[in-house]
C-alpha cells in the first residue's frame, strides 16, 4: 500500500531563517506530488504541483520555492522566512491518471 | 473558473443527531466530487468521492449524492458521534486522468462538533 510522510511535523523558525520541509510517497511509482498551505485551519492554498522529476509548476508567486530531485520526493524551500509563511503546510500524491489526492500529515510551521 | 461553495458553519450538533453539510459547485464539465474530513492537528483524509450524476459515495455512515441538475454534492450522516468532531472539506477535480495535472479545488471547510 502507499504511504505518504512528511517531516519535520512541527518547525518554529525566525524571521530570515532559511526553510527545508521535505515530502516522501512510499509504494508507488512517478506519482503527481502537490504542496498546499492552510491558513487558520481552514481553507487550503494550493502552492506548487509536480508532474514528474525536476518538474514543477508554481501556482501563486510568493516566498517559497519547490524541487524534486527524485521521483517520490517533494522539498519545500525558502531562503528567507517571513511572517506570513506561518501555517499548516500539506503534501499530497496522486496516481498518474487516477482523480483522487491522499495526504500526508502536515508540518505546522511558525514563524516568529 | 471553478468554485465550490459550502456550509461555513460552524455546525454544533448532539450525539446521535441527522447531520447535513451542504455544498455545491461550479464547474465546466463533469468533475469528479470529494469529501474529505481533517481532525485535529493531522492532515486531510478522503473521506467519500463520486464520479459522474447521480453516484452515491459512502463511508463509515457518511454519505453524499452527485446531483448534476443541482450541482451539489451535500454530506449527510443518520447518526453523528462525538469522533465525528472535525473540519469537512467539499472538493471537486476537473479534466481528471490523461496528462491533467488533476488540480483539486476546495470548498472553504465546514467545523462540525458534536457533544455527548
Amino acid at each position: 500500500s502507499q504511504t505518504i510522510h512528511q517531516w519535520p511535523a512541527t518547525l518554529v523558525q525566525p524571521v530570515g531563517s532559511p526553510l527545508s520541509l521535505e515530502c516522501t510517497v512510499e509504494g508507488t511509482s512517478n506519482p503527481n506530488l502537490y504542496w498546499y498551505r492552510q491558513a487558520a485551519g481552514r481553507g487550503l492554498q494550493l502552492l506548487f504541483y509536480s508532474v514528474g522529476i525536476g518538474q514543477i509548476s508554481s501556482e501563486v508567486p510568493q516566498n517559497l520555492s519547490a524541487s524534486r530531485p527524485q521521483d517520490r520526493q517533494f522539498i519545500l524551500s525558502s531562503k528567507k522566512l517571513l511572517l506570513s509563511d506561518s501555517g499548516f503546510y500539506l503534501c499530497a500524491w496522486r496516481a498518474s491518471g487516477i482523480d483522487t489526492q491522499y495526504f500526508g500529515p502536515g508540518t505546522r510551521l511558525t514563524v516568529l | 473558473g471553478d468554485s465550490v461553495t459550502q456550509m461555513e458553519g460552524p455546525v454544533t450538533l448532539s450525539e446521535e443527531a441527522f447531520l447535513t453539510i451542504n455544498c455545491t459547485y461550479t464547474a465546466t464539465g463533469y468533475p469528479s466530487l470529494f469529501w474529505y474530513v481533517q481532525y485535529p492537528g493531522e492532515g486531510l483524509q478522503l473521506l467519500l468521492k463520486a464520479t459522474k450524476a447521480d453516484d452515491k459515495g459512502s463511508n463509515k455512515g457518511f454519505e453524499a449524492t452527485y446531483r448534476k441538475e443541482t450541482t451539489s454534492f451535500h454530506l449527510e450522516k443518520g447518526s453523528v458521534q462525538v469522533s465525528d468532531s472535525a473540519v469537512y472539506f467539499c472538493a471537486l477535480i476537473r479534466n481528471a486522468g490523461g496528462t491533467s495535472y488533476g488540480k483539486l479545488t476546495f470548498g472553504q471547510g465546514t467545523i462540525l462538533t458534536v457533544h455527548p
